[in-house]
């Protein structure tokens, strides 16, 4: 069966600091990949979206930047953190196929001071 | 992105059947419905999803109108696991899950 594994699960990062988060997945190959932000009392926003090794498609402008440098491992970087970066950051996977669901992961929950 | 249109909040007794509503007027032919839930400080689950059939699996049933433009998820028998933030979903075949506010769903015991 598939798992998904995100880690760390809690963050307290200052202001301006650097960020990696990473997102593996086991049980499949070639996954579509993805990376969504909820702020505190929000929906879930897509940031990032990756559908093979090196390719990566942006959402939304943003302090953000992700990469894929192995088939199941997605990571989520900042060089600088902003207040605004605070949130619950949530890896997600599907096969690809049209229509296809998506499977979360546990998060990763982001306080900025 | 096609829209979905859901209450804001539903209560239902625990042992008691819930149907959770959702309109999406603007559906396209080659929209999947979606449907995720969301428990607190979890990440979404997948719940169901289908195109033009009623669908059901181990978790749920998912009925959808004839015309595609309403939908209705069924729990069969809510427990007080099931209170979350239930998200309908039109899904194209993009990569993109476009996520609204849901309905919170409270189970009473």
């Amino acid at each position: 069966s598939q798992t998904i594994h995100q880690w760390p699960a809690t963050l307290v990062q200052p202001v301006g600091s650097p960020l990696s988060l990473e997102c593996t997945v086991e049980g499949t190959s070639n996954p579509n990949l993805y990376w969504y932000r909820q702020a505190a009392g929000r929906g879930l926003q897509l940031l990032f979206y990756s559908v093979g090794i090196g390719q990566i498609s942006s959402e939304v402008p943003q302090n953000l930047s992700a990469s894929r440098p192995q088939d199941r491992q997605f990571i989520l970087s900042s060089k600088k953190l902003l207040l605004s970066d605070s949130g619950f950051y949530l890896c997600a996977w599907s096969n690809g196929l049209a229509g296809s669901e998506q499977y979360f992961g546990p998060g990763t929950r982001l306080t900025v001071t | 992105d096609a829209k979905t249109t859901q209450p804001n909040s539903m209560e239902s007794n625990e042992e008691e059947p819930v149907h959770l509503p959702c309109n999406h007027s603007t559906i396209s032919g080659t929209d999947y419905i979606h449907w995720y839930r969301q428990l607190p400080s979890q990440g979404p689950e997948y719940v169901i999803h289908g195109l033009t059939s009623n669908v059901n699996n181990r978790m749920a049933s998912l009925a959808i109108a004839e015309d595609r433009k309403s939908s209705t998820l069924i729990l069969h028998r809510a427990t007080l696991r099931d209170a979350a933030v239930y998200y309908c979903i039109l899904r194209d075949g993009g990569n993109k899950l476009v996520f609204g506010a849901g309905t919170i769903l409270r189970v009473k015991s």
